[in-house]
């Protein structure tokens, strides 16, 4: 089956810096994303890995080992508004998204 | 670029209703298009997957005959909540796949449903 695991909470202070994990097993790979989803609201596109390696956006930046079925999501300078949860969803081999559950980030001052 | 709405953004009809809800993509046309529920703290569910002009492709569990979805043109997408009942309250949300970025899905910003 196809499966995508990231923690479910993490907690980091504001000014430090996070790593959100993601380790995926699907059928064939076109690419792995990370959104974020603040509560109530709908998910915001981050970043899009489909080369290993480090993409650097501004705080945030993402890694992806294909070979390891592995990436994460680098949040430095933690801000109060990053308290979200962050989404890994992986694209199959039939460009179908699937989702991880989600990683609850709370942020303290 | 890549933006993507939904409308009306909050509703509240009476049990037995239909209620529809629009995804627009405004900048960018959208050869694919979305269809997502989320219960509160839970993930987000697909629910239906429709490409343009043709009919769309439901996840298993899904009834297509309740939840109507019609792609009539690369920037709208519509979908019909028929005889809606309280436990099809929920957020619904759509997303649009197309444009430069053919693998990123852009979602708009959520219609939440409450049926009373």
């Amino acid at each position: 089956g196809q499966n995508i695991d990231q923690p479910t909470e993490m907690t980091a202070t504001e000014g430090a810096i996070v790593q959100i994990n993601c380790t995926y097993q699907t059928s064939g790979f076109n690419g792995l994303f990370w959104y974020q989803q603040h509560a109530g609201e709908a998910p915001t596109f981050l970043s899009y890995n489909v080369l290993d390696g480090l993409e650097e956006k501004g705080r945030f930046s993402s890694f992806l080992s294909r070979s390891k079925g592995y990436s994460y999501l680098l949040l430095k300078e933690l801000q109060m508004k990053d308290s979200a949860s962050y989404l890994c969803a992986v694209m199959d081999s039939n460009y179908q998204l699937i989702w991880g559950a989600g990683t609850k980030l709370i942020i303290k001052p | 670029g890549a933006v993507v709405s939904q409308h009306p953004s909050r509703v509240i009809c009476k049990s037995g209703t239909s209620v529809k809800i629009e995804c627009r993509s405004l900048d960018f046309q959208a050869t694919t298009m979305f269809w997502y529920r989320q219960f509160p703290k839970q993930s987000l569910m697909l629910m239906a997957t429709s490409n343009e002009g043709s009919k769309a492709t439901y996840e298993q569990g899904v009834e297509k005959d309740k939840f109507l979805i019609n792609h009539a043109s690369l920037t709208l997408s519509t979908l019909t909540v028929t005889s809606a009942h309280p436990e099809d309250s929920s957020f619904y949300i759509c997303s649009a796949r197309g444009g430069t970025s053919q693998e990123t899905q852009y979602f708009g910003p959520g219609t939440r449903l409450l049926v009373l």
